[in-house]
């Protein structure tokens, strides 16, 4: 079947630094690609929509120019952080959807630990 | 504002009996509902899905019951076993894959021998 991946798995950086999570839809074109953040013990939150060829929209509350996202094309997109901080420590959760119902997955997760 | 919510944030059942998981939503429009089970670590995994105009769908082991009139969906996992210990959540979303998923707070399911 369908699969997403992620990498890295999990990461730890330095407060300040930028960290870059890839999202890829390894057998299917995903043609829009959603990013979530997940805190412990909490649900998924939606941060921002993309699709390919096209600005990220985000949702109320994310700031934009921090979590930079790049979907340049129909299998990854990226999510940046930039100038980490501890309180960005979290799940970072991508989903990948074709024009499919039959093709929307999730990926795995990274796991963002900002020291 | 529109949400999707759930009744119990824990749920601990015996192994052979049947869980059910509630979920209550606030929008009305919503005509897509989808559960997922998310073990530790990991991202969520698809259950069951369900559209608006129905009222009870059937999977493996898996029931998913909507009732539109108070707003409410449930899931029960028959003969539950050790692997159905996970955190299970209830979406709302558009009937399209470009839609949002709208995630509701989570149900942990733990399973006593």
């Amino acid at each position: 079947g369908a699969v997403v991946s992620q990498h890295p798995s999990w990461v730890i950086c330095k407060s300040g630094t930028s960290v870059k999570i890839e999202c890829r839809s390894l057998d299917f074109q995903a043609t829009t690609m959603f990013w979530y953040r997940q805190f412990p013990k909490q649900s998924l939150m939606l941060m921002a929509t993309s699709n390919e060829g096209s600005k990220a929209t985000y949702e109320q509350g994310v700031e934009k120019d921090k979590f930079l996202i790049n979907h340049a094309s129909l299998t990854l997109s990226t999510l940046t952080v930039t100038s980490a901080h501890p309180e960005d420590s979290s799940f970072y959760i991508c989903r990948a959807a074709s024009g499919s119902l039959n093709e929307q997955f999730f990926g795995p997760g990274t796991r963002l630990t900002v020291l | 504002g529109e949400s999707v919510g759930l009744h119990l944030p824990t749920l601990s059942v015996q192994e052979g009996d049947n869980s059910i998981i509630n979920c209550a939503y606030s929008n009305s429009a919503s005509d897509y509902f989808i559960w997922y089970k998310q073990e530790s670590g990991k991202g969520p995994q698809f259950i069951i899905d369900i559209r608006s105009n129905m009222d009870k769908r059937q999977g493996q082991r898996v029931t998913v019951l909507l009732n539109k009139t108070v707003k409410h969906l449930s899931l029960q996992i028959a003969a539950t076993q050790p692997g159905d210990s996970a955190v299970y959540f209830c979406a709302e979303s558009g009937y399209s894959s470009a839609s949002k998923i709208i995630f509701g707070s989570g149900t942990r399911l733990s399973i006593r021998p």
